[in-house]
């Protein structure tokens, strides 16, 4: 079945620092790829996704590389800031449609001054 | 344009008995999903519903069951409540099935089982 690994956290950056979530994924077919970011006590904020090998989902300065041939989607930001400090989990959709996510296990990051 | 609403946001229930989530999706949105949220098991899934039917299942019990109603809205409901059900119910909206589309998460609903 699909699944999805992804790095261990926490993660600990001084502000301005560049960040970077290994994210390796699993599954049969060809499926989207996600990553979601969730603030204390709130629900899951799609921060960008890719459909496609070779694709670059970015958001709010956020990056990841849709990479086929090494089965990875790993999020990259260049310059972190304390109000990036959230949990982030990568995230796999189905090859065939249908909205059933699989989730790696989140990465917690805290941006400190 | 509202966001993805969820009934109530916490709720403690004792041992055995039943409970019932509700959510009420995107104006517009067909297909809601939900999942269970703790920190030993992370994010699962539990089912997803689109018109009205359910299209995908996770590995739950036969104790967690949904539904979805022709205005689209969710509820599901986990009967003979168990200490481990304790866990953040989180309820997706998306406008369809296709592959891509994006799920819009709702804030939660904390079930507290004691």
């Amino acid at each position: 079945g699909n699944s999805v690994t992804q790095m261990e956290g926490p993660v600990t950056l001084s502000e301005e620092a560049f960040l970077t979530i290994n994210c390796t994924y699993t599954a049969t077919g060809y499926p989207s790829l996600f990553w979601y970011v969730q603030y204390p006590g709130e629900g899951l904020q799609l921060l960008l996704k890719a459909t496609k090998a070779d694709d670059k989902g970015s958001n709010k300065g956020f990056e990841a590389t849709y990479r086929k041939e090494t089965t990875s989607f790993h999020l990259e930001k260049g310059s972190v800031q304390v109000s990036d400090s959230a949990v982030y989990f990568c995230a796999l959709g189905r090859s065939r449609g249908g909205n059933k996510l699989t989730f790696g296990t989140g990465t917690q990051l805290k941006v400190e001054l | 344009k509202a966001g993805v609403t969820q009934t109530p946001r916490y709720l403690i229930k004792t041992r055995g008995q039943q409970v019932t989530l509700s959510c009420s999706p995107i104006s517009g949105h067909r297909s809601v999903s939900w999942y269970q949220q703790t920190p030993g098991q992370g994010l699962q899934f539990l089912f997803e519903y689109f018109s009205e039917t359910q299209r995908n299942k996770g590995n739950f019990p036969g104790r967690f069951s949904g539904r979805q109603f022709s205005n689209s809205r969710s509820e599901m409901n986990v009967s003979t409540l168990e200490l481990g059900d304790s866990a953040l119910y989180l309820c997706a909206s998306s406008l369809v099935q296709d592959r891509g589309t994006e799920a819009f998460f709702g804030q939660g609903t904390r079930l507290t089982v004691v």
